[in-house]
């Protein structure tokens, strides 16, 4: 079953625009992660924020993380065409052993 | 590139055959995992194996079955396969903290 889940399942926008996607998880956790795939490829990790973390930058992308709500919000700047993929979010939960648990994803497209 | 290779990239079964699956991790990882993700779904967590052990398992039949080698590759073999195993695996390896390196898939279609 999955953890967590995706806000919205599906977003377009324009190139140039940001994109904000949301998750929700339901357990305690170690971390959260978001993942990139192109369709039908493997997943990319993009960022990492640990539960002691409120928001982290990486380039054009900034992570929240509230654990209060168990929520997480993943935003793209100034889009790319080439953003365009599926995003998803993964949890590391307390005493899992490393087993990630991934939400259903986000599918954003950029339009050129 | 990650460095995480996976062979067969597609393959088509029959219901009722076995499949194994082949992953070589990335130079230096002691830990791999396999997920299955069906179409227009998140990965699911199968198992993980750290140092040639089962490290953890999801909510996968024993007919899901793995195994590490002392070079830390790894296979997945699934039994009696069913129509609902039709999925992309992948597989990911990783130094036991942090991200996730994950290979391109196996692409498995069970008519």
């Amino acid at each position: 079953s999955q953890q967590g889940e995706e806000d919205p399942q599906a977003l377009s926008i324009q190139e140039g625009e940001n994109a904000t996607m949301n998750c929700s998880y339901k357990t305690s956790i170690n971390n959260l992660q978001w993942y990139r795939q192109n369709s039908g490829r493997g997943l990319v990790h993009l960022i990492l924020i640990r539960s002691n973390e409120r928001e982290k930058h990486s380039g054009r992308l900034r992570v929240t993380l509230d654990t209060s709500k168990k929520s997480s919000s993943l935003l793209i700047t100034a889009s790319r065409a080439a953003d365009t993929a599926s995003y998803f979010c993964a949890t590391d939960r307390s005493g899992s052993a490393r087993q990630l648990t991934f939400g259903s994803g986000t599918q954003l497209t950029v339009l050129p | 590139e990650t460095g995480v290779t996976q062979s067969p990239t597609h393959l088509i079964k029959t219901r009722g055959q076995q499949v194994t699956l082949r992953c070589s991790s990335q130079s230096g990882h002691n830990t791999v995992s396999w997920y299955q993700q069906a179409l227009g779904q998140g990965p699911q967590f199968i198992f993980q194996y750290y140092r040639e052990e089962e490290n953890g398992r999801g909510n996968f039949p024993p007919r899901f079955s793995g195994l590490q080698f002392p070079n830390y590759s790894s296979e997945l073999n699934v039994n009696a396969l069913e129509l609902d195993d039709s999925a992309l695996y992948l597989c990911a390896s990783s130094s036991g903290v942090g991200e996730l390196f994950f290979g391109e898939g196996s692409r498995l279609t069970v008519l």
